[in-house]
């Protein structure tokens, strides 16, 4: 089955850096990636998702890019804010199952 | 986005009880849910995969027998903990699948923090 590894598993940044966050999953029939925000106790909020017919997909300060060659996808945050300071968890699954494979999750930690 | 609930969003109770948990998609219809179990500090981990009309299917090491998966109507599946213990105590949040044009996409209900004393 799918494995996705993610990392780092913590990241410190100041308020204003960027921050990117690197994940790569085993199965090449993967084509969905999508990246979810979870802040303490709460729900998994969708915050991007790319599909493997694009490499780069951006929305405001958050952007992810797809390497389907070498089965690796990443989170891009710029200019951070506190508020950002939450758990990501990146995910792959393969067109036709619905059945996502998580990361271990990112913990993000963005200082004023 | 579309919408998930969930219901309770905590819930205590006594070792040896069972525990029911429902999970519902608000604006959209969803013909397959996800039921996942969040220890803290750990990802989210799928426990089941719940079809309308049709038997759960669960992932290894869950056992069917103890989390009992209903998925009665396109808008309802509920998860039921039977004879709950200590261990069982966890986060359990549902997924639903909502399908547009550039494809399917997984919300998140809010989760349900059920604690087993």
């Amino acid at each position: 089955g799918e494995n996705v590894e993610q990392h780092p598993s913590t990241l410190s940044v100041q308020e204003g850096d960027s921050a990117v966050i690197k994940c790569t999953y085993s199965d090449s029939a993967s084509n969905y990636f999508p990246w979810y925000k979870q802040e303490l106790g709460k729900r998994p909020q969708l915050i991007i998702d790319i599909r493997s017919n694009v490499g780069e997909k951006k929305d405001q300060r958050i952007a992810v890019t797809l390497n389907k060659t070498a089965k690796h996808f990443s989170l891009h945050i710029t200019e951070t804010q506190p508020e950002d300071s939450a758990v990501y968890f990146c995910a792959a699954s393969i067109k036709g199952y619905s059945t996502l494979t998580f990361g271990k999750g990112t913990m993000l930690l963005v200082s004023p | 986005g579309a919408v998930v609930s969930q219901h309770p969003s905590w819930v205590i109770c006594k070792s040896g009880t069972s525990v029911k948990i429902e999970c519902r998609s608000l604006d959209f219809q969803a013909t397959t849910m996800f039921w996942y179990r969040q220890f803290p500090k750990q990802s989210l981990m799928l426990m089941a995969t719940s079809n309308e009309g049709s038997k759960a299917t669960y992932e290894q090491g869950v056992e069917k027998d103890k989390f009992l998966i209903n998925h009665a109507s396109l808008t309802l599946s509920t998860l039921t903990v039977t004879s709950a213990h200590p261990e069982d105590s966890s986060f359990y949040i549902c997924s639903a699948i909502s399908s547009g044009r550039a494809g399917d996409t997984q919300y998140f209900g809010p989760g349900t923090r059920l604690t087993v004393l």
